[in-house]
């Protein structure tokens, strides 16, 4: 069965302060995993895919990686603005059906 | 910039009652998924749509639920009677085209909010 982890799940950052999130998984032929950003009360808004082992996508303070059995979200310097919860998804197809599956999520909360 | 957009933003319904949540996905996109969250767990998949049938569902979509695009422009989720357990936030989700197509990301709507009582 497809699994995907994420950790931890909660985080607190002090303004400033760099971190990383990290999401593994064990699915039968990765097809792409997906990152996304929910704030609460809101639906999931798409922030990168990566699709090989060793890509990396970056957009302001976010830099996402990819190995074979983990992605780590970076981030850098972080402000207040990017306290939410951030969820990995991985892409799972299944006769040209394709499905998302996510993780649990890891809440970051940024104080200032 | 176009967005996907479901009504309404919470329901709330007694226990066995049918519901119906609405979706108005992207105009230009043919791929349409229903997800739900139930509070504090994770995004599950319930269904994908292509063109005018289900295209996969998982073992949460049982007999009770149901899909419909019943016009160019809507795309709606029954539950025909609720049970307690169907409280979730619900989310409706389109796509231009597959991922492995070269499509990069699913627009997520806001969500409804379903409150079983």
């Amino acid at each position: 069965e497809d699994q995907v982890t994420q950790s931890p799940e909660a985080l607190r950052l002090q303004e400033g302060e760099s971190s990383s999130l990290n999401c593994s998984y064990t699915v039968s032929g990765l097809r792409g995993l997906f990152w996304y950003r929910q704030d609460p009360g809101k639906g999931p808004e798409f922030l990168f895919t990566l699709y090989s082992a060793g890509e990396e996508k970056e957009k302001e303070r976010l830099k996402a990686t990819l190995t074979k059995k983990e992605s780590f979200l970076h981030i850098t310097a972080p402000k207040p603005e990017d306290s939410a919860t951030y969820l990995c998804a991985v892409l799972v197809t299944n006769f040209g059906n394709e499905k998302l599956t996510f993780g649990t999520g890891t809440r970051l909360t940024i104080i200032p | 910039e176009p967005e996907v957009t479901q009504t309404p933003s919470h329901q709330v319904t007694q226990m066995g009652q049918e519901v119906i949540l609405r979706c108005v996905p992207i105009s230009n996109h043919l791929y349409f998924y229903w997800y739900r969250q139930i509070l504090g767990q994770k995004v599950e998949f319930l269904v994908s749509f292509y063109n005018n049938e289900i295209s996969e569902k998982s073992e949460i979509f049982d007999d009770q639920f149901s899909v419909e695009r019943p016009d160019g422009s809507n795309f709606t989720l029954k539950i025909r009677s609720t049970k307690l357990e169907d409280s979730a936030m619900y989310f409706c989700a389109s796509s231009e085209a597959l991922y492995t197509e070269g499509s990069t990301e699913a627009f997520f709507g806001q969500g409804t909010r379903l409150t079983v009582v």
